[in-house]
């Protein structure tokens, strides 16, 4: 069974510019999950979908990062304007559904450096 | 504050020694707890949970887990370290009601000395 499938795995940008990450959740699962994991901390949640649909984006700063997750399936996080701050793996998640017994499949991440 | 407390940063074990993660938790009801493995460039995986039931919690690779409500620990814990158990582990909780929103620990570095 194909995982779930992060890309780029790597990305470095300048300050201010815009990223974009892609993922791609495995087949027939209909939660998505972003998380941010800082160096030295753990993952934290960004934003989570159920289908096409936001459950939880409370932790997202909304302005400048933004997802979505046309037709229920892959799904992208962008960044714009990046600041340094920003420099963290961002991990992709998946679940069957949304419920609290669901297992969570992650991705290997991307990992951002904004110099 | 709400908190999943992982106190040890880095810990470093000898390849056959037992194994001891702590991981304490700030909440006022008892969460749904869990324990990941994050091997470098790997994504996290599940070692193993608790819900209810039986305070001692089996799971993957010869890994298990007591909870202890009256210390409000969920510590992991292996009889023999191999070498490719280095990696990062996470604590992490989910809070009831809480839907399947993860909340992680800082995590523990375990180096395996061989």
């Amino acid at each position: 069974e194909a995982g779930v499938a992060q890309s780029p795995r790597y990305k470095i940008i300048e300050k201010r510019q815009s990223v974009a990450f892609w993922c791609n959740p495995i087949s027939g699962h209909a939660t998505l999950y972003w998380y941010q994991q800082i160096l030295g901390q753990g993952p934290k949640l960004l934003i989570q979908f159920q289908n096409n649909g936001v459950v939880d984006d409370s932790q997202l700063p909304k302005d400048r990062f933004s997802a979505e997750r046309l037709k229920g399936v892959d799904s992208t996080l962008k960044i714009q304007p990046a600041k340094l701050e920003d420099s963290a793996v961002y991990l992709c998640a998946s679940s069957l559904g949304g419920a609290v017994n669901e297992k969570l499949f992650f991705g290997s991440g991307t990992q951002l450096s904004v110099l | 504050a709400q908190s999943v407390t992982q106190p040890d940063i880095h810990i470093t074990v000898s390849e056959g020694a037992s194994l001891e993660l702590r991981c304490n938790y700030s909440y006022g009801a008892t969460p749904y707890l869990f324990w990941y493995v994050q091997s470098p460039g790997q994504g996290l995986q599940l070692l193993l949970k608790y819900f209810s039931g039986d305070t001692l919690v089996q799971g993957i690779k010869g890994f298990e887990a007591e909870f202890k409500r009256s210390q409000s620990s969920f510590n992991l814990r292996k009889p023999s370290v191999h070498w490719s158990d280095a990696a990062e582990y996470f604590c992490a909780v989910i809070l009831t009601g809480g839907g399947n929103k993860l909340t992680f620990g800082t995590g523990t570095q375990l180096k395996v000395e061989l």
